[in-house]
């Protein structure tokens, strides 16, 4: 299963935008991008996926690179709701949702 | 929210004694999983499903079971307890196709063994 790598912590300002990148160079050309987050003492829930194109939400957005290499996971309007653990998971056709560290998004009023 | 309960929410238990933990779902999906949660670390697989009966292990299965006799249950047992085994666990669902991927996660299972 291919790796991912986030950053270990982001700090945003409420109402700014963020972006939480990842990095996966292993990416296979069947492998989709998959983020989810976790709010605290919750499970982890599902943000947003792609494939090959940039796509939208109602949460967020998942900007992916041509090369697929790497991915951005862009939170609009950071609330301070948003202070979670997030996660970029290659999911293969194995269905294997492999999580790594995250990155812990940080929110300042 | 997606139909999925785990129990029990919460357990202490000793050392060396069997312990089952049960995530049911009302979803119909194809593939279950269980996962555990340690300060400094991220969710790690322990086994997943993909069908009644079909079971495979993950990154972390060692001292666990699973058991999946039913679409809507997936059991895991930890046969004998020891202390590293005190974690979070959390089950997940999915549907397991190309088109509808997202994973879905129960509100965990705080195991304490003493």
């Amino acid at each position: 299963d291919a790796k991912t790598t986030q950053p270990n912590s982001m700090e945003s300002n409420e109402e700014e935008p963020v972006h939480l990148p990842c990095n996966h160079s292993t990416i296979s050309g069947t492998d989709y991008i998959h983020w989810y987050r976790q709010l605290p003492s919750q499970g982890p829930e599902y943000v947003i996926h792609g494939l090959t194109s940039n796509v939208n939400n109602r949460m967020a957005s998942l900007a992916i690179a041509e090369d697929r290499k790497s991915s951005t996971l862009i939170l609009h309007r950071a609330t301070l709701r948003d202070a979670a653990v997030y996660y970029c998971i290659l999911l293969s056709g194995t269905y294997k949702y492999i999580f790594g560290t995250g990155t812990r998004l940080k929110v300042l009023a | 929210d997606a139909g999925i309960t785990q129990s029990p929410r919460h357990k202490v238990t000793e050392t060396g004694t069997p312990v089952t933990l049960r995530c049911h779902q009302t979803e119909n999906h194809r593939y279950m999983y269980w996962y555990r949660q340690d300060p400094g670390h991220g969710l790690r697989l322990i086994h997943y499903s993909y069908g009644v009966k079909d079971t495979d292990k993950g990154e972390v299965s060692d001292g666990y079971s699973v058991s999946r006799s039913k679409t809507e249950d997936f059991l895991l047992t930890l046969e004998s307890a020891t202390s590293s085994q005190t974690s979070v666990y959390f089950c997940a669902i999915s549907e397991g196709d190309r088109v509808n991927t997202e994973a879905f996660f129960g509100q965990g299972t705080r195991l304490t063994v003493v």
